[in-house]
């Protein structure tokens, strides 16, 4: 049984297109991040929810927009895909805020 | 120290050498210290996390101390196996709701 899960796991695309990534987990956590590996392989926050309310927004351009249905699951969606936005995005979820985090897979982005 | 800094960036050790390397973090507003292992094509995997100073954690062969009062964390991994070659992160919880993550030390053991 996969903890925390991300779809797509490649996900190729043309600039300017809209894509989405989906992440569950079933952990029963109250707490789910985006982060995004960038070309030095740092982590970066993104976002993060806090059963469905958004408690972390960094810097990121409004093009992402995170979307939580319910507490299992944190969408990311792009808009107008650009060439920097190639990376690899990290889903991840803890019980507490500050807690432990456990990470999905991973979703390799290529923006062509 | 507004960041999360690790040390070295990098290190290469013969099987069955005893390593170590160091986290620094912010020491005011500390809340907690978490180290991850990041092998390569996967996520990273929790190892520790550390919340008193003077906490000393450890699994099989990979050990962890911090000072909060000085804002540092040790690692270190006794007897190194080629199955040790990760990226090892620390990250920060801090006076904030999110961890800061170090850039990783990235160890590679050779056989």
């Amino acid at each position: 049984d996969t903890a925390v899960s991300q779809t797509p796991k490649y996900l190729v695309t043309q600039m300017g297109n809209d894509k989405s990534i989906k992440c569950e987990q079933n952990l029963g956590h109250d707490t789910m991040y985006w982060y995004k590996q960038d070309s030095k392989k740092f982590l970066k926050i993104m976002f993060s929810y806090n059963n469905k309310e958004l408690i972390i927004n960094e810097t990121v351009p409004n093009r992402f927009s995170p979307k939580s249905p319910d507490k299992a699951h944190l969408n990311l969606h792009i808009n107008s895909l650009e060439l920097g936005d190639s990376a690899v995005y990290f889903c991840a979820s803890s019980q507490l805020n500050r807690g432990t985090q456990y990470f999905g897979p991973g979703t390799r982005l290529t923006v062509l | 120290i507004l960041n999360v800094e690790q040390s070295p960036q990098s290190l290469h050790v013969q099987e069955g050498d005893s390593t170590n390397f160091t986290c620094s973090f912010p020491s005011s507003n500390f809340y907690a210290l978490h180290w991850y292992r990041w092998e390569t094509a996967k996520s990273p995997e929790a190892l520790f996390v550390m919340t008193l100073n003077g906490d000393e954690k450890k699994k099989g062969r990979i050990s962890a101390t911090l000072n909060t009062k000085e804002g540092y964390s040790y690692l270190y991994i006794k007897g190194s196996q080629p199955e040790d070659s990760a990226t090892y992160l620390c990250a920060s919880a801090g006076g904030t709701d999110k961890l800061i993550f170090g850039t990783g030390t990235r160890l590679q053991v050779f056989p």
